[in-house]
Parts: structure tokens; sequence; C-alpha cells
């Protein structure tokens, strides 16, 4: 079955500092790869996403992430935080071929010091 | 466009009654889908649409967990009777399928239900 595992349930930066959020998928196929933004009190936000071609993707607010298919990893990075980051970011793989269904890691809480 | 609208954003009830979760999706998205998210259990899919018809409704918990999509603006999810252990943060989200599967979907701001 497919699954999303994001084995960092907290992550603390400080301010500046260069940060990385790993997910890691199982699906049978070539995956759809999604990393959504959820602040405090809010909906998702889409940051970017991975169907195909180049394995490095840019996003919004200075993301990106690289699909890494021999370690089944879409990692999230950003090379300088800034403390409106602090936010949880959720990790989805798109499901079964044939549906719109995603599956949702569990999130990761991001803190960023000052 | 306004984006996928939720009401009420937080809604506070007593257990046994009625909670009435109302979604209206972006303008001319053709899927609608109603999460769930706890700290339990992280974001669940529990229902989605396509032209206003459920597709898969596979996550919803139990009986007394319903859904409709009247028309292509308006979307429910009902749970009658409720109980403390529905407390969770409720999205809805829309997405346009078009020729492409997997597009981006668009959450709303979520409604926080609490059950007493």
């Amino acid at each position: 079955a497919q699954s999303v595992t994001q084995p960092d349930i907290h992550i603390t930066v400080s301010e500046g500092a260069s940060l990385e959020l790993r997910c890691n998928y199982s699906y049978g196929a070539t995956p759809y790869l999604f990393w959504y933004v959820q602040s405090p009190g809010q909906g998702l936000q889409l940051l970017l996403k991975y169907f195909s071609g180049d394995t490095l993707v840019q996003g919004i607010k200075g993301f990106e992430a690289e699909f890494k298919r021999s370690q089944s990893s879409f990692n999230l990075r950003k090379p300088s935080v800034h403390w409106s980051d602090a936010a949880e970011y959720f990790c989805a793989v798109g499901g079964p071929s044939g549906t719109y269904k995603y599956i949702f890691g569990t999130g990761t809480r991001l803190k960023v010091l000052a | 466009d306004a984006g996928v609208i939720q009401s009420p954003r937080h809604e506070v009830t007593e257990m046994g009654q009625e909670v009435t979760l109302r979604c209206k999706p972006i303008s001319g998205h053709d899927y609608l889908f109603w999460y769930r998210q706890t700290m339990m259990r992280g974001l669940e899919l529990l229902i989605y649409f396509n032209n206003n018809v459920p597709i898969d409704d596979s996550g919803m918990p139990e009986d007394r967990f319903s859904a409709k999509m009247p028309n292509a603006s308006f979307s429910t999810l009902k749970i009658q009777p409720s109980e403390p252990r529905d407390s969770a943060v409720y999205f809805c989200a829309s997405s346009f399928g078009g020729a492409l599967s997997y597009n981006e979907q668009f959450f709303g701001p979520g409604t926080r239900l609490t059950v007493l």
C-alpha cells in the first residue's frame, strides 16, 4: 500500500540557518509528490510538486525539493530560514492510479529561533 | 477568487447534537475533498466528489457521518449524533481534474469542531 513517512515530528533551527525536512514514500509506480505548508490556524498551501522531469523542483517562498527514486525520498530544503517559515509541513503522495486521493505524511513542525 | 470557503470557522456543540459543516469550492473546480485533522491520526481523507458525485467515501468513519454535494458550489458534511471523539479540524479542499490526474488541491481554512 502507498504510504508517506516524515521521520521528524519537530525540528528547530535558527533564523538564517539551512533547513532540510525529510520525506520517504512507498509507491509502486512513478509517484506524484507534493509538499504543503500549514501556518497556525490556516489551511494547507502548496509549496511545490513533482510529477516528472527534472528531479529538483523549485517552489514558492524559496523552497526546493529533490526527488530521489533510488532512496524513495522527496526532501524539502531551504538555504536560509526566515522566522515566518515557522509552520507545519506535510509531504503527500498521489494515491493509487485512477484516483485523485492524496496520502499525507504526519507532518513536521518547524520552529525557528530568532 | 475568494478561495475555498468554509463555515463556520469554529463550532462548539454538545454530545448527541447534529453538526453541519459547509464548504464552497473554488468556481470551476470539479473535485471536492473533505479531510479531518487530529493530533493522533494526522490528516485523513474522509470523502471526495467529482462533478458532485461521491467517488470514494471509504474514509468516512461511521454511519454518523454523511456528506452531500447538491451542486457544484456547495457541499456539507454532517455528523449526527456527534461524539467527543469527533472533535477535530475539518478541512474542505477543491481541485480541477483536467487532463492531469494529480493537480493541486486548494484547502479552505478549516472548521474547528469541539464536541463536549
